[in-house]
């Protein structure tokens, strides 16, 4: 049973550009979570999402910052006109359910540099 | 809203000599509670979850952590470290209530083994 994956695990992009970070969760599980970790500091939750609908975005910056997760296919998150700012490690976790003990499974992360 | 902190970024300890890794939390309501692991380069690893029962929960890798309500902490601690223990650990909480709820996490505590 494949873990959470991500794809790419590193993304250079100049200011300007944008960037789409993929995530496939667990076999099972419907629920994903994206996560920001900027340099020395901890995991900032940035939005929750199920098939084909956002749940929490509470924590993704207004603007140039979206989200989704389709029928099929991975869910993805897109950064346009990416700023130095930016520069973070994103993570994806999955779940089978979105209350209770369940924890979360974590992907290695997209490891975004923007020149 | 419910709150983690980890007072200590970093934590140098010899090889083979104890730690205990601080991690305490505020919330109106009972919550569940986490430590995952984050080697360098990966993604989170849960190392132990507290849901309720026993205050003191073993997890993988001979670490354990102790919930203590009063003092609203939730401290990870293992007898005798080794070098593979280097790596940055989360504390994270979520509220104990019905229907989704965000996991909160700490800022990271990294352990240093020092050989």
């Amino acid at each position: 049973n494949a873990g959470v994956m991500q794809n790419p695990r590193h993304l250079v992009r100049r200011r300007g550009q944008e960037a789409r970070l993929r995530c496939s969760p667990m076999k099972g599980h419907s629920h994903v979570y994206w996560y920001r970790q900027l340099p020395e500091e901890g995991l900032k939750f940035m939005v929750y999402l199920q098939k084909e609908n956002i749940i929490d975005e509470s924590g993704m910056p207004k603007e140039r910052f979206s989200a989704e997760f389709p029928k099929e296919g991975p869910s993805i998150l897109r950064i346009q006109q990416v700023v130095r700012g930016d520069s973070a490690a994103y993570f994806c976790a999955s779940s089978p359910r979105t209350s209770g003990s369940d924890e979360q499974f974590f992907g290695p992360g997209t490891r975004l540099t923007v020149l | 809203a419910q709150s983690v902190t980890q007072l200590d970024s970093q934590v140098p300890v010899f090889e083979e000599a104890p730690v205990e890794l601080r991690c305490n939390y505020s919330s109106s309501v009972s919550v569940y509670l986490f430590w995952y692991v984050q080697y360098p380069n990966q993604g989170l690893q849960l190392l132990l979850k507290y849901l309720s029962g026993s205050t003191l929960v073993k997890g993988i890798n001979g670490f354990e952590a102790e919930f203590n309500k009063s003092q609203t902490s939730f401290h990870l601690r293992k007898p005798s470290v080794h070098i593979s223990d280097t790596a940055e650990y989360f504390c994270a909480v979520r509220l104990l209530t019905g229907g989704y709820q965000k996991v909160t996490f700490g800022t990271g505590t990294k352990l240093q083994v020092i050989p």
